[in-house]
């Protein structure tokens, strides 16, 4: 079946450091690719998606491209903030009777310190 | 702009007792899902529903059961808890079309079963 790898972390960085969070993903159709963030104690947040191969996503100042080739969706942001602690999740959806079904990597907790 | 609403927030159970998650949401979405939490699992798909009147298993569905109350409504139900089923529940919902829809997702209940 459809899964997703993603670094396992935590991760902790300084102010204004540049970070990547790695995911791959095996699927066997053609999936769309997600990344949310989790604040501690609330649900899930888009926080990027793209659809089809060479899409980059945005938002917030972070990126990350779909690469067909490589089945990546790697996430990336030049300078992070401390309100960017958080845990970050890759996700794929393949869609199967009208619904986008998620399957979730294990999440990165990331810890940004001033 | 409620979203996607869960309740209870917090709940503790004895082992054998049971129980019903609630979920309602306002952005006239078809597609609802219900998933757990758990430390180093990321989130797993228990059931969802494609549209109201139709509901189908997800990745780890036994002990639980699930009703498309309306469009608007999606309950799980633990008929018989197990200390197995401590976790975090996550309900969330999407529109069926363009592909690559995101979910959103409620705040979570925390459930303990002792």
């Amino acid at each position: 079946g459809d899964s997703v790898t993603q670094m396992e972390g935590p991760v902790t960085l300084s102010e204004e450091a540049f970070l990547t969070i790695n995911c791959t993903y095996t699927a066997t159709g053609y999936p769309s690719l997600f990344w949310y963030v989790q604040y501690p104690g609330e649900g899930l947040q888009l926080l990027l998606k793209a659809t089809k191969a060479d899409d980059k996503g945005s938002n917030k100042g972070f990126e990350a491209t779909y690469r067909k080739e490589t089945t990546s969706f790697h996430l990336e942001k030049g300078s992070v903030q401390v309100s960017d602690s958080a845990v970050y999740f890759c996700a794929l959806s393949d869609q199967e009777g009208g619904s986008e079904k998620l399957v979730f990597g294990k999440g990165t907790k990331l810890t940004v310190n001033p | 702009n409620a979203g996607v609403t869960q309740t209870p927030k917090f709940q503790v159970l004895k082992t054998g007792q049971s129980m019903t998650l609630q979920c309602a949401q306002d952005m006239n979405h078809n597609s609802m899902y219900w998933y757990r939490q758990d430390p180093g699992m990321g989130l797993r798909l228990i059931y969802y529903s494609a549209s109201e009147g139709t509901t189908d298993k997800g990745e780890v569905p036994n002990g639980y059961n699930v009703s498309r109350l309306n469009k608007r409504e999606f309950s799980l139900r633990l008929e018989s808890a197990a200390p197995s089923q401590t976790s975090v529940y996550f309900c969330a919902s999407s529109a069926r079309a363009p592909r690559g829809q995101p979910q959103h997702f409620g705040d979570g209940t925390r459930l303990s079963i002792l």
